[in-house]
């Protein structure tokens, strides 16, 4: 069974600075791309960042840009997500994200890690 | 960047027909998916490749794609249909959502 874990969420200043991970199972974890996708409060689901399956490519939205790193470890089955310079706007549930990349969808979620930036 | 247009909210009577859509510039061009999302839960992917259902997902639902617009079709509409609705695509490799359409079944 596939299961994606998200964890490190929680209250953070603005200006701060705060890693989440993804321990991933059920799967071969080496050979899959994977994503993280955000939720603000009532809002809708954007997309925030992939990256490749042996970690060289990544790719970021023009919101995040310059201020969040992901990153993953193949050996640990781990998808991060380093944030920092945080705004009051980030403020979301983020999910861990597996794509099927040969069918062009999201295949699995985790449940989600909730993140609040606000003094 | 590319984006995708949803109306907010939809209403259907239980036992009738209800119609998603979903607009994007020349979006028939794109493979589309549709993910549900019920209250506190994480999204579950509906429809793929603008018209396939995975295992699991009922006959009801199915998409169609042209020209600008897709639509994710819920044929006789339960209850329990109540969700969040979210087309997706791909701009290159990276992922794009329409707003979302609240389905309401009252």
């Amino acid at each position: 069974e596939v299961q994606l874990v998200e964890s490190g969420g929680g209250l953070v200043q603005p200006g701060g600075s705060l890693r989440l991970s993804c321990e991933a199972s059920g799967f071969t974890f080496s050979t899959n791309w994977m994503h993280w996708v955000r939720q603000a409060p009532g809002k809708g689901l954007v997309w925030v960042s992939l990256i490749d399956a042996d970690g060289t490519g990544t790719r970021y939205a023009d919101s995040v840009k310059g201020r969040f790193s992901i990153s993953r470890d193949n050996a640990k089955n781990t998808l991060f997500l380093q944030m920092n310079s945080l705004r009051a706007e980030d403020t979301a549930v983020y999910y861990c994200v597996k794509v099927n990349h040969q069918l062009y969808y999201f295949d699995y979620w985790g449940q989600g890690a909730l993140v609040t930036v606000s003094s | 960047s590319y984006d995708l247009t949803q109306s907010p909210s939809v209403s259907v009577s239980p036992g009738q027909t209800a119609a998603i859509t979903c607009s994007g510039d020349k979006l028939g061009d794109k493979y589309v998916c549709w993910y549900r999302q019920k209250a506190g839960q994480s999204p579950v992917m509906i429809i793929y490749q603008d018209n396939k259902r995975p295992s699991g997902i009922p006959e009801r639902f199915s998409g169609s794609n042209s020209g600008n617009t897709a639509t994710l079709t819920i044929s006789g509409t339960q209850p329990m249909d109540e969700a969040d609705y979210y087309c997706q695509t791909w701009d290159s490799t990276t992922a794009v959502f329409g707003g979302g359409t609240r389905l309401a079944v009252l």
